[in-house]
């Protein structure tokens, strides 16, 4: 099991829109509708921000999609604000009760 | 409203094993979810270790399957990480957390539920 491989870091401004990819492979976030994303605070435990690629846990703004095209998932955050400045990170049922971590990716609000 | 709670030492001895408690409050660990072990090195991302079903079985990271346990004490309502023949790469903060329960029902892949994590150094 290899991490799923997302950029180290992204940036926008305030009000922008800005995504995070999320790459792997047909054995965990191709084969599976089964991806989630975390948002980690400094110090902080993670936070799942979505869910079953794009569902919204009740709480998570709707500036918070998700999709998937084939091997690849993708975070979008819309009207960027000061408080999305975070480490995000992508996860994927990964089968046999198994699931994997992508490497992170830091967001700056600038 | 469920909170869980990691403790354990904090300093570990190379090739020694590493023991951490989860203590969950709020919930009874035998009625149901999964329930999870998460490690994060320092300024590294995410690592799964394993999860524990409320029913007793479990499921482990292949890559620690080998040196990876993880039991239930529903007497306390704990449950429990021992990692045996650790190293320096051991070295993480080491959180616990629940499975979330959707209308899909309980869910192993993702959490919604953590505790603050535990700090561990392997060293000696």
């Amino acid at each position: 099991q290899s991490a799923l491989t997302q950029p180290r870091s992204v940036s926008g401004s305030p009000g922008q829109s800005v995504t995070i990819s999320c790459t792997g492979t047909s054995s965990d976030v191709g084969g599976y509708q089964y991806v989630c994303w975390y948002q980690q605070h400094p110090g902080k435990a993670p936070k799942v921000m979505i869910y079953d690629v794009s569902e919204r846990p009740s709480g998570v703004p709707d500036r918070f999609s998700g999709s998937k095209s084939g091997n690849t998932a993708s975070l979008t955050i819309s009207g960027l604000q000061a408080e999305d400045e975070a480490d995000y990170y992508c996860c994927s049922y990964a089968g046999s009760y198994t699931l994997i971590f992508g490497g992170g990716t830091k967001l700056t609000v600038l | 409203q469920v909170q869980l709670q990691e403790s354990g030492p904090g300093l570990v001895k190379p090739s020694e094993t590493l023991s951490l408690t989860c203590t969950v409050s709020g919930y009874s660990i035998s009625s149901g979810f999964y329930w999870g072990w998460i490690r994060q090195p320092p300024g590294k991302g995410l690592e799964w270790i394993g999860s524990l079903h409320h029913s007793g079985n479990t499921y482990y990271n292949p890559s620690l399957k080998s040196r990876v346990t993880i039991s239930v004490d529903t007497s306390k309502n704990q449950f429990s990480l021992n990692l045996s023949s650790v190293t320096a790469t051991d070295t993480a903060v080491y959180y616990c957390a629940r499975g979330a329960n959707d209308s899909r029902g309980y869910r192993l892949y993702y959490m919604d539920v953590w505790g603050k994590g535990t700090t561990v150094t392997v060293s000696s």
